[in-house]
């Protein structure tokens, strides 16, 4: 099993719609939690942390579920700009090192 | 903000032959270097981790004698791809952490490496 698994998608949809992708985790050690864009290749980019009491960034809403092990993000009135792949991002207690999902393709389309 | 420079972007190299990918932080010292691998479609994997004036620590199932990684200074750390197989084609990218920071969040922009 995966430590950190998402819905690879693609996820295809229309400007202004809203998104939301999910992703869970295996251990329970798990400490801090990101999202974090890539983007054709590129580096990944943080996106956003997330917080048990959820968190928001403009369009975009992150929630974490520790008791489910699941974390959510809401991406509100897509823009074509938001195609791209995103990562769910989990740490561990004693290991610095990141631990990335396999991500979740968003294609916005006009 | 803290800037990570990776050289080359991109590589294509003969089989058997080594690939060295520097990764230099610019405006701070990286204490430690993350080293990760991407290969189509799968999440970024930790390859190894760095620290600077010591052995790397590598991951289950990562040969240490083909990945060699030098961390001789708190600016640069480098990752060589010995004797290179057309197996090894991914994309590589480093990240790095300060001494008492956290997650190692800066990313370099990444290596895409091709064996012909």
């Amino acid at each position: 099993r995966k430590e950190v698994e998402q819905d690879p998608g693609p996820f295809n949809v229309p400007e202004g719609a809203t998104v939301a992708f999910n992703c869970t985790y295996s251990n329970s050690a798990s400490q801090s939690f990101f999202w974090y864009r890539q983007d054709c290749r590129k580096e990944p980019k943080l996106l956003m942390s997330v917080y048990s009491s959820g968190n928001e960034d403009g369009r975009f809403t992150a929630q974490l579920n520790r008791a489910s092990q699941y974390i959510s993000l809401l991406i509100r009135d897509s823009k074509l700009s938001d195609s791209a792949t995103y990562l769910c991002v989990v740490t561990y207690t004693g290991r610095r090192a990141l631990t990335f999902g396999s991500g979740t393709r968003l294609q916005v389309q006009p | 903000g803290a800037v990570v420079s990776q050289h080359p972007s991109r590589v294509i190299c003969k089989s058997g032959t080594s690939v060295k990918i520097e990764c230099r932080s610019l405006d701070f010292q990286a204490t430690t270097m993350f080293w990760y691998r991407q290969f189509p479609k799968q999440s970024l994997m930790l390859m190894a981790t760095s620290n600077e004036g010591s052995k790397a620590t590598y991951e289950q199932g990562v040969e240490k004698d083909k990945f060699l990684i030098n961390h001789a200074s708190l600016t640069l750390s480098t990752l060589t791809v010995t004797s290179a197989h057309p197996e090894d084609s991914s994309f590589y990218i480093c990240s790095a952490g300060i001494q008492g920071g956290s997650y190692g969040y800066t990313f370099g922009s990444g290596t895409r490496l091709t064996v012909v």
